[in-house]
């Protein structure tokens, strides 16, 4: 098993544009998230999904978008870089969205914006 | 009442030490508390985990301590090593992770 993979590994864009970050895993799990961590602040949640066809916001849902039309892939879209996006992002899986479930994450993208 | 607050920032130990990360949170509802541990340039991996049910697990040389009625819990690192140099974030869950801000950890040899 790969786990959950994430590409690019890093990312420069200049304000406006737009891009997608990849996530895939491989354990059949239904639940997947979008956070990014920022220094001081921790882990933030962008966006989950608790299934293929079901997505939610987080708690910093603004300026991205997600889908997750497979159970294996769910993919993060920046619609218009701004440099407050600069950040360390990681998509993270569990089997399921239950309580005490183990989150196993990505490697990360390191995603610049200028 | 969502937050939970993680000190210190970043901690010093010497190896061999004992090193002990804390963390509190208000919201009586949450029921899971985990312990994550990320090295530089890889995703957090889950380290040790805890239910309000009990005061303290152990694995290894690693051991939660929870006290309910206080709301808080921290993480002990006995006999620490390099090795152990990284980040650790604690979380509290009832519904959704609830992260702390990390402490990065540094064990000097």
């Amino acid at each position: 098993n790969a786990g959950v993979t994430q590409t690019p590994k890093f990312q420069v864009l200049k304000t406006g544009q737009s891009m997608t970050l990849q996530c895939a895993q491989d354990m059949n799990h239904e639940y997947m998230s979008w956070y990014r961590q920022d220094p001081g602040m921790g882990l933030r949640l962008i966006h989950y999904s608790v299934g293929a066809g079901i997505t939610d916001q987080g708690e910093v849902p603004n300026g991205y978008n997600v889908s997750r039309s497979t159970t294996e892939d769910f993919p993060l879209r920046l619609l218009s870089a701004a440099p407050s996006q600069t950040s360390v992002y990681f998509c993270a899986s569990s089997l399921t969205s239950g309580r005490g479930e183990t989150q196993y994450f990505g490697p990360g993208t390191r995603l610049l914006v200028l | 009442q969502q937050q939970v607050k993680q000190s210190p920032q970043s901690l010093i130990v010497q190896k061999g030490g004992i090193s002990i990360i804390n963390c509190a949170y208000e919201n009586t509802a949450f029921d899971y508390f985990p312990w994550y541990q990320q090295f530089p340039g890889k995703g957090p991996a889950l380290l040790i985990a805890i239910r309000p049910d009990v005061s303290e697990k152990k694995e290894g040389r690693f051991t939660i301590s929870f006290n309910k009625s206080a709301k808080q819990f921290s993480l002990h690192i006995m006999d620490s090593q390099p090795g152990d140099s990284a980040t650790y974030f604690c979380a509290a869950s009832n519904y959704q992770l609830i992260w702390g801000a990390g402490t990065k950890l540094i064990i000097k040899p």
